[in-house]
């Protein structure tokens, strides 16, 4: 089946501007997370779904990021007035959520390159 | 505080050689869960094997194998006969409800 897939691929912005990142979830899988990925580092955790709802947003660096999961599948990652530092791999996960919390295995999708110029 | 440490940023061997990635963790929870990932050079995360805490047996996968020792709070993993389609990045995750990965271990393996 399907893996997880993210759009787009590779994103080019200007220092100000406003993108949105997309990620297409593994069909059935509840939960969905967003990570960021700098060069030479791990993946570093952003916000989680179960469902609609964010169940933990501790992540998200500051005010203007945001994630939205309306209708429990497609999630949008959203990054208001980008900043150069914002510039990252933003990886997407989806898993089953059987045991009820987030240990679950992740599954990734390819990722989306975001540069700020 | 939830931490792991990969302290081998890179390492290099020569094909059909035995290598060894260390991951060490640190969390204050008994429930946890810990996971390695390969990210090849195209770049999407690989999942390998997951094991929670309460379950210590060594796993082996053709020619991967993992150790965990909770006495040591390690989870190190082996690749016996490398090949060269192993060279990646390898991170070691934690989970006990937040996810946390290394920082990885870069592996090249030449012909």
């Amino acid at each position: 089946g399907a893996g997880v897939s993210q759009t787009p691929s590779n994103k080019v912005t200007e220092k100000g501007k406003y993108v949105e990142l997309r990620c297409d979830p593994i069909s059935g899988h509840t939960a969905l997370y967003w990570y960021r990925q700098s060069l030479g580092q791990g993946p570093e955790f952003l916000i989680y779904f179960q469902g609609t709802g964010a169940a933990d947003d501790s992540g998200l660096p500051n005010d203007r990021f945001f994630a939205v999961r309306p209708e429990g599948s497609v999630s949008t990652l959203k990054i208001q007035r980008t900043e150069r530092g914002d510039s990252a791999v933003y990886l997407c996960a989806s898993s089953l959520m059987a045991s009820g919390s987030p240990t679950d295995t992740q599954y990734f999708g390819p990722g989306t390159r975001l540069t700020v110029l | 505080a939830q931490k792991v440490t990969q302290a081998q940023t890179e390492i290099s061997v020569v094909e059909k050689e035995d290598v060894t990635l260390d991951c060490v963790y640190e969390t204050r929870d008994t429930t946890y869960y810990l996971f390695w990932y390969k990210q090849p050079p195209s770049g999407e995360l690989v999942f390998l094997i997951r094991r929670n805490s309460f379950d210590e047996q060594n796993e082996i996968s053709g020619r991967y194998s993992w150790n965990f020792q909770k006495s040591t709070s390690s989870f190190n993993f082996t690749i016996t006969a490398s090949q060269v389609v192993d060279s990646a990045v390898y991170f070691c995750a934690l989970s006990d409800g937040d996810m946390r990965f290394g920082a990885g271990t870069r592996l090249t393996v030449k012909p």
